[in-house]
């Protein structure tokens, strides 16, 4: 069964450094997403891509966020400065379309901020 | 999106079924009632959703009431594995990709054996 995934698994990085979430989107979907989820708090909604731009994005997304689907089939997510409070789990979704109404989930990068 | 109300956990015995409510009673009516699950610091993973009539499929079954105030997961035969948090969320039909979803709390299940 085709699935998302993530990589890395696991990324630690030093405040202020430059992090790239990649995630493997769903052949054939057309929508993705990113989400994060703090340590014991609700998942909450990043931003959407679709057709090669940012479609909806929450007020968390801010200028040191952005998302790129580079190759066709890459999704990533580049915080340009970390901070201590950007540690938490990023999951990647995608969904296939307006026939689709469903969003799969990568099994996330668990970010930790030092 | 409508704001939806769940209780915060839920106890289960393995081998029974499992009846998670969730009440959303400012749903307008092109809202669809989506739940998904999220198995320990997992990625969540989508179960079922509906509009106004009943839905099953290999996961689950979702029962809406007639005014779509309210509606009832179903896990039909709770197992270990079913322990997790069960999210349900209102949202309009996918459209342009602007369906960002909106997750609350959830109802953490736990399945006893």
């Amino acid at each position: 069964e085709p699935e998302v995934t993530q990589t890395p698994s696991h990324q630690v990085t030093q405040m202020g450094q430059e992090v790239i979430l990649r995630c493997v989107p769903i052949s054939n979907h057309l929508y993705f997403y990113w989400y994060r989820q703090i340590l014991g708090q609700k998942v909450e909604f990043l931003v959407s891509f679709y057709n090669n731009e940012i479609s909806e994005k929450s007020e968390i997304f801010d200028d040191q966020f952005s998302v790129e689907r580079p190759d066709g089939s890459n999704f990533t997510l580049k915080i340009r400065s970390t901070k201590l409070e950007d540690s938490a789990m990023y999951f990647c979704a995608s969904r296939a379309g307006l026939a689709g109404n469903e969003q799969f989930f990568g099994p996330g990068t668990r970010l930790t901020v030092l | 999106d409508a704001k939806t109300t769940q209780p915060p956990s839920m106890d289960c015995a393995e081998g029974r079924a499992a009846n998670l409510p969730c009440n959303h009673s400012t749903i307008s009516g092109n809202e669809y009632v989506y739940w998904y699950r999220q198995i320990h610091s997992q990625g969540p993973q989508y179960i079922i959703h509906g509009l106004k009539n009943n839905e099953t499929n290999e996961m689950a079954s979702l029962i809406i009431t007639e005014d779509r105030k309210s509606s009832t997961l179903i896990l039909p035969h709770a197992t270990l594995r079913d322990t997790a948090v069960y999210y349900c969320i209102v949202r309009g039909r996918a459209g342009g990709g602007a369906d960002g979803l909106t997750f609350g709390k959830g109802t953490h299940l736990i399945i006893q054996p």
